[in-house]
């Protein structure tokens, strides 16, 4: 059971946009950024947005992050075939001291 | 550009220790206030943190790894290891070393900071098996 909960699954045709969201508590995205990782296939996980919204040098801006209280979102607008991967949030937990992860949520394009 | 690469035994023994290096190439482990980390990614599972250790010495694990882990930095060789005790079938995954950012305050009380990995080494599968 991950500390940070964020769907198993999304699906969009080339073109639309997906949006995944992550829920944790005031411990975690409620007191701490979010970061954002893609792991394509067979790869390792690559930094796609740090600090709840900001994008990596060399990431395209069709992905933005968000936080509202204790959840936050990744969006990817234009979606296209090279971003199926699994996307995983992340946040520092004061209470644990550690960072968590969600589960990740699995991108699949149609 | 900064580039990391794990390096170590493919397959441990049950019981047995885990250990693993990563390589830092181009820059020194020693500047800036990097936070040295290690994840895994279990099969069929999400990532795991497990932990990291910073040049000055600030370390902080994973609660559920925190009795077995060890994680060091060894500024002579430019690399920083992973050390993971009494290993299990359960500890087989994907490692990953990277580079993370942080801080710590301390005040009246100390308080930790972590801002994501923006470096990541391509992983080394280890397979606990006897």
């Amino acid at each position: 059971q991950s500390v940070l909960t964020q769907p198993p699954s999304a699906s969009g045709t080339p073109g639309q946009r997906v949006t995944i969201s992550c829920s944790g508590s005031r411990s975690n995205i409620g007191s701490n950024t979010v970061h954002w990782y893609q792991q394509l296939p067979g790869t390792a996980p690559k930094l796609l947005i740090y600090s709840d919204n900001q994008r990596p040098s060399g990431v395209a801006d069709r992905f933005s992050g968000s936080k509202s209280g204790t959840s936050a979102s990744l969006a990817i607008s234009g979606l296209q075939s090279e971003d199926e991967a699994d996307y995983y949030c992340a946040a520092w937990d004061d209470s644990l001291t550690a960072c968590v992860f969600g589960a990740g949520t699995r991108v699949t394009v149609l | 550009q900064v580039q990391l690469q794990e390096s170590g035994p493919g397959l441990v023994k049950p019981s047995e220790t885990l250990s693993l290096t990563c390589t830092v190439s181009g820059a020194s482990i020693s500047s800036g206030s990097y936070y040295w980390s290690w994840i895994r990614l279990p099969p069929g599972k999400g990532l795991e943190w497990i932990g990291y250790m910073s040049y000055s010495g600030i370390s902080n694990y994973n609660p559920s790894l925190k009795s077995r882990v060890t994680i060091s930095v060894d500024t002579s060789k430019n690399q920083f290891s992973l050390r993971l005790t009494s290993v299990t079938a359960a500890d087989t995954a994907v490692y990953y070393c990277a580079r993370g950012h942080g801080r710590r305050t301390v005040t009246t009380v100390t308080r930790d900071y972590y801002y994501g990995m923006d470096v990541w080494g391509q992983g080394t599968t280890v397979t606990v098996s006897s």
